[in-house]
């Protein structure tokens, strides 16, 4: 079985720039978390969703990102417009909508903002 | 609001070693589930086990064990007779009690483990 698929798995690009990364949830699953890991912070949640409805976003850093998930399959994070403390490895994972369910993640994107 | 630490920065060890890894956590919730992942240098977060805060029973896979102490907080995990495979970054992460659904992991910040042959 697929596991979840996230992309680009590595992205490179100027300060002020849109960035839109991308995930794909194990099919079935029914929430999606989006987490950042760096140093400094560790991995810490960003977002997430069950049945493609938002239900804690208070770990976005700030109005520059956003969160979508237009269906039970894709899933989208945007950082607009893109600062160099953005780079970190963004990781996408999903489960069922149970409680204490594990998350599977995906590889990560490695973004890293000039 | 949940807190997980894990103490040990950086940990290593010889090869066929064993090694525990220390985590203690914070919570108000009394119903939640204890995780541990590993991340090998490749860089994916691999799931490895999970832990109901109603069962205390240790658990034990293969050269794994999991020692889960409700009364100290702790959520410890060791490796027996290590081997360089085991190298990696391993976190432990705690599930709040959401009323039902899905909710978010709050990590640990890891500990670094080195395996050296």
């Amino acid at each position: 079985d697929a596991g979840v698929i996230q992309s680009p798995r590595h992205e490179v690009t100027e300060m002020g720039q849109e960035v839109t990364l991308r995930c794909k949830p194990i099919s079935g699953h029914n929430s999606l978390f989006w987490y950042r890991q760096t140093m400094m912070r560790g991995l810490e949640l960003l977002i997430y969703f069950n049945n493609n409805v938002p239900i804690d976003d208070s770990g976005m850093p700030e109005d520059r990102f956003s969160a979508k998930m237009p269906n039970a399959s894709f899933s989208t994070l945007k950082i607009q417009p893109s600062e160099p403390r953005d780079s970190a490895v963004y990781f996408c994972a999903s489960s069922s909508d149970m409680w204490g369910q594990p998350q599977h993640f995906g590889d990560g994107t490695r973004l890293s903002i000039l | 609001a949940q807190k997980v630490t894990q103490a040990q920065t950086e940990i290593s060890v010889v090869e066929k070693e064993d090694v525990t890894l220390d985590c203690v956590y914070e919570t108000r919730d009394t119903t939640y589930y204890l995780f541990w992942y590993k991340q090998p240098p490749s860089g994916e977060l691999v799931f490895l086990i999970r832990r109901n805060s109603f069962d205390e029973q240790n658990e034990i896979s293969g050269r794994y064990s999991w020692n889960f102490q409700k009364s100290t907080s702790s959520f410890n995990f060791t490796i027996t007779a290590s081997q360089v495979v085991d190298s990696a970054v391993y976190f432990c992460a705690l599930a709040p009690n959401s009323g039902g659904g899905a909710d978010g992991l709050t990590f640990g910040k890891g500990t670094h483990l080195i395996i050296q042959p």
